[in-house]
């Protein structure tokens, strides 16, 4: 149980294109959702929290404007990565966490964006 | 403030034991996460403390000292695939994830 899915797993883009990013808890309910950034050889870096059904809380340094997320229900959240710049390359983790316990999160595979 | 200090990168032999310290500051405490990253994937799960005392789960142990605000992760019998970066994160008083900046184990022949 507790299976996260993330699409699309890959992505390449021109810059100044927007790019939305699925993703979806399979087996659970999300009450909240994680967005993760992780650059090579870097550890994951939060970007935002969301929980169903309310705006997202992003973390300090994050452009909420430029990374919109939306938590429309209890099982999918999207990231749309827009006006998309080559510095916006990254590997970007979602994770779910659900009523059951209050602190494990399950994590998706991932997204590599590549913008040219 | 809040922070979480963990080696950059470790080195270990084939077969043998390795041992990845992981110190936690953090508001409030309500566990602490091993997590196992292969290049290019998402973090895998590998133990959750939240009591003092050692937690052994096959090849791999967990130790938690709250008192001390320390964990390790102990690998035995180390295989190639081992070769990972392992993630500590503790979570704090709003159940938050604070995240170590990994140690990636390189696992020689």
């Amino acid at each position: 149980g507790a299976v996260v899915s993330q699409h699309p797993s890959r992505v390449i883009c021109k810059s100044g294109t927007s790019v939305k990013i699925e993703c979806r808890s399979l087996d659970f309910q999300a009450t909240t959702m994680f967005w993760y950034r992780q650059f090579p050889k870097q550890s994951l870096m939060l970007m935002a929290t969301s929980n169903e059904g309310s705006k997202a809380t992003y973390e300090q340094g994050v452009e909420k404007d430029k990374f919109l997320i939306n938590h429309a229900s209890l099982t999918l959240s999207t990231l749309t990565v827009t006006s998309a710049h080559p510095e916006d390359s990254s590997f970007y983790i979602c994770s779910a966490r659900g009523e059951l316990a209050a602190y494990e999160q399950y994590f998706g595979p991932g997204t590599r964006l590549t913008v040219t | 403030g809040q922070n979480i200090d963990q080696p950059t990168e470790m080195t270990a032999t084939e077969g043998a034991i390795v041992q990845i310290n992981c110190t936690y500051q953090t508001s409030g405490f309500n566990g602490l996460f091993w997590y196992q990253q292969h290049a290019g994937e998402a973090p895998t799960f590998l133990s959750y403390n939240v009591l003092d005392g050692l937690e052994e789960k096959g090849r791999f142990s967990s130790f938690l000292s709250r008192s001390k605000g320390y964990s390790y992760l102990l690998l035995k019998e180390l295989q190639m695939k081992d070769s990972a970066s392992y993630l500590c994160a503790a979570i704090d008083s709003n159940y938050q994830l604070i995240w170590g900046a990994g140690t990636k184990l390189i696992i020689k022949p």
